[in-house]
């Protein structure tokens, strides 16, 4: 079983639409959980970061962390064509040891 | 700006030839790694460095050898013993978090 585990899509949504991208973790020794946003022929960029359970806004994005279940999400509101990219969840442990899921291919249909 | 710095964006090999990735970071970071990135299969590690002149092997090392010289500089060699080379390369570096390069795109012709 990997770490950490993501559903790899793709996803294709109309514009406007509320995205919500998930993944699950085995590690319960997980802290912090990271969301990486990768454009096509990029690197992946560091979009959202939450320490522990709870929940983090920023702007359209919204990043949750439910520790009780081991589950990691990212919803995108009032989603725009730009948001087409790969998403990556990542967990680290406090040890600073970084798990990624495989990213979910997202595109957003204008 | 700080970042990482990737050379070159394309890249293409011959059959039995070895080619080197470049990395830079003026972020002074001590860490630094490199991923493969192929389709459907996420992010696999092929080598990481902690500190200058050292340097571990990730999950997929064989056919590549890194060095670790200089703090900001990190470059991969795709050897010809790596039979399926072709892939996405992304080199990072690490803090509390990951920075990563844009990438290099390494073809076989």
């Amino acid at each position: 079983q990997k770490e950490v585990e993501q559903d790899p899509g793709p996803l294709s949504v109309p514009e406007g639409a509320i995205v919500s991208l998930n993944c699950t973790y085995s590690n319960s020794a997980f802290q912090y959980f990271m969301w990486y946003r990768q454009y096509s022929r990029k690197g992946p960029e560091l979009l959202m970061y939450t320490y522990s359970s709870g929940n983090k806004e920023d702007g359209r994005f919204t990043a949750q962390v439910d520790k009780s279940s081991k589950y990691i999400s990212l919803f995108i509101r009032d989603s725009q064509p730009s948001d087409s990219a790969t998403y990556l969840c990542a967990a680290r442990n406090t040890g600073n040891q970084f798990y990624f899921g495989t990213g979910t291919s997202l595109t957003v249909i204008p | 700006d700080g970042g990482i710095t990737q050379s070159p964006k394309y890249l293409f090999r011959k059959e039995g030839q070895n080619v080197t990735l470049s990395c830079e970071q003026n972020l002074n970071h001590d860490a630094m790694y490199w991923y493969r990135q192929d389709p459907g299969q996420g992010l696999r590690l092929i080598y990481y460095s902690q500190i200058v002149n050292d340097f571990q092997k990730g999950d997929i090392a064989e056919g590549y050898s890194v060095s670790r010289e200089k703090k900001e500089s990190f470059p991969l060699t795709v050897t010809s013993a790596q039979k399926n080379p072709t892939a996405f390369y992304l080199c990072a570096s690490k803090n509390y978090g990951y920075t990563f390069g844009s990438g290099t795109r390494l073809t076989v012709v």
